[in-house]
């Protein structure tokens, strides 16, 4: 069964320009997560999909952040435009079933916003 | 304001010796708890968990102990292998509730 991927693994861009992350889930997970780790910070919370519905997204930092789940299966995070506090590694995760079940982590893409 | 935290950024220990993470926790209502850990340029990997019913699990080398009453809990390692070198981080969250909570993750280094 292959795992939860995300691309780009690492992506650079401009303050005050777009960038889209993308995240496939495990075949079957209904449930996709999207977590963020700044540089030496606790890993947090951004949203929650169940399908393609959002079910949560109280973590979400601002209105400049966009994520999507057409047709629910994959995902995207867009920020538009970044700045300097989006740098840090974006996490995408995927479960079975909501609630306490265990999430499968991605391997995150690393963005660096200069 | 961190509800789950992990004081110790790393943890330093011989082969085949003990070793211990801690985690501390502030939100009376989480009652799952969840230990992941990251390899470099990798996502976190479940490890082991434990429910606010229990206060230990066991798997393998893996115990976690609960204190619900100081809200801490420790995964301890043992007999620790140079494998075992990775980032640990500690996981909460509540029955029903689908965000996981970390702390910032412990640093461990077993020394061959």
């Amino acid at each position: 069964e292959a795992g939860v991927t995300q691309f780009p693994s690492h992506s650079v861009i401009e303050k005050g320009q777009t960038v889209t992350l993308r995240c496939d889930p495990i075949s079957g997970h209904d449930n996709l997560y999207w977590y963020r780790r700044v540089m030496g910070k606790e890993i947090k919370f951004l949203l929650h999909f169940v399908k393609e519905s959002k079910q949560d997204e109280s973590g979400m930092p601002n209105n400049r952040f966009l994520a999507e789940r057409t047709g629910g299966t994959y995902s995207t995070l867009k920020v538009q435009p970044a700045e300097l506090e989006d740098s840090g590694v974006y996490f995408c995760a995927s479960s079975r079933w909501t609630g306490a079940d265990t999430q499968y982590f991605g391997p995150g893409t690393r963005l660096t916003v200069l | 304001d961190q509800q789950v935290k992990q004081n110790s950024p790393s943890l330093s220990v011989q082969e085949g010796r003990i070793s211990i993470l801690n985690c501390d926790y502030t939100n009376s209502m989480f009652d799952y708890f969840l230990w992941y850990k990251k390899y470099p340029a990798e996502g976190p990997t479940f490890l082991i968990s434990i429910s606010s019913i229990k206060d230990k699990n066991e798997d393998g080398r893996f115990t976690v102990f609960l204190n619900k009453s100081a809200k801490h809990l420790s995964l301890h390692i043992v007999p620790s292998q140079p494998g075992d070198s990775a980032v640990y981080f500690c996981a909460a969250t509540k029955t029903g509730a689908n965000n996981l909570f970390f702390g910032t993750g412990t640093r461990l280094t077993v020394i061959p």
